[in-house]
């Protein structure tokens, strides 16, 4: 079975810290593992995806098949990176589903 | 053209009515999804499509009824709903090819059963 576990509802953080919202997930096979991030009144867009390990806006995210985790990370927050955030997780025939999210709230 | 495109964006129909709900993609993806949102909830996988057909139907209640005319297209046609199916209605497509597999979604749909 696909899983995507997201511990945190809430992460509350100042501008300027560092921001890390965690993913866990379960897969028996081989994933493909996404972040995607829903800024307020728009859509849900991809923000990141493992495979290409690329930096977005300054989020990272690294696949740890040990750990089975695919933390987001960011090393200085901004007050517009405030939005929910998603992990995602692709697995055989297309199935899609997401983590319970994270509202990242960046204070001034 | 990199655009899900949902129409309608807002729908109120009864608990009798039979309404549609459209979703198109010009980007060649063969995979389409749809999903309900309920607020401050993730999205919940409903089907999937793959190639025009369906792959993936997530135990969801016969009142809904999703069909793919072709590889642009996506409709979820709607009959004798629930007030508890009000939701966001997400639809979304993605290529099939390895690496470029993330999904692309639509504004939404928010429905209102009365």
């Amino acid at each position: 079975a696909q899983r995507v576990t997201q511990p945190e509802k809430l992460l509350s953080v100042f501008k300027g810290a560092p921001v890390e919202l965690k993913c866990n997930y379960s897969y028996s096979g081989s994933p493909e593992l996404f972040w995607y991030v829903q800024y307020s009144r728009q859509r849900l867009q991809l923000l990141l995806r493992h495979i290409s390990r690329e930096s977005i806006k300054g989020f990272t995210a690294d696949l740890n098949k040990g750990e089975t985790s695919f933390h987001l990370k960011k090393p200085f927050a901004q007050e517009e990176d405030s939005a929910m955030y998603y992990c995602a997780l692709r697995g055989a025939t297309n199935k899609l589903i997401f983590g319970t999210g994270t509202l990242l709230a960046v204070q001034p | 053209d990199t655009e899900v495109t949902q129409t309608p964006k807002h729908l109120v129909m009864g608990m009798t009515n039979k309404k549609s709900l459209k979703c198109e993609q010009h980007m060649g993806h063969r995979a389409m999804y749809w999903y309900k949102q309920k607020a401050k909830k993730p999205p919940e996988l409903m089907f999937v499509y793959s190639y025009e057909k369906l792959s993936i139907n997530e135990s969801v209640p016969s009142r809904f009824s999703p069909e793919c005319p072709n590889s642009s297209l996506l409709n979820l046609h709607l009959h004798a709903l629930q007030p508890e199916d009000s939701a966001l209605y997400l639809c979304a497509s993605s290529q099939d090819r390895t690496g470029y597999t993330e999904a692309f979604f639509g504004q939404g749909t928010r429905l209102t059963v009365v």
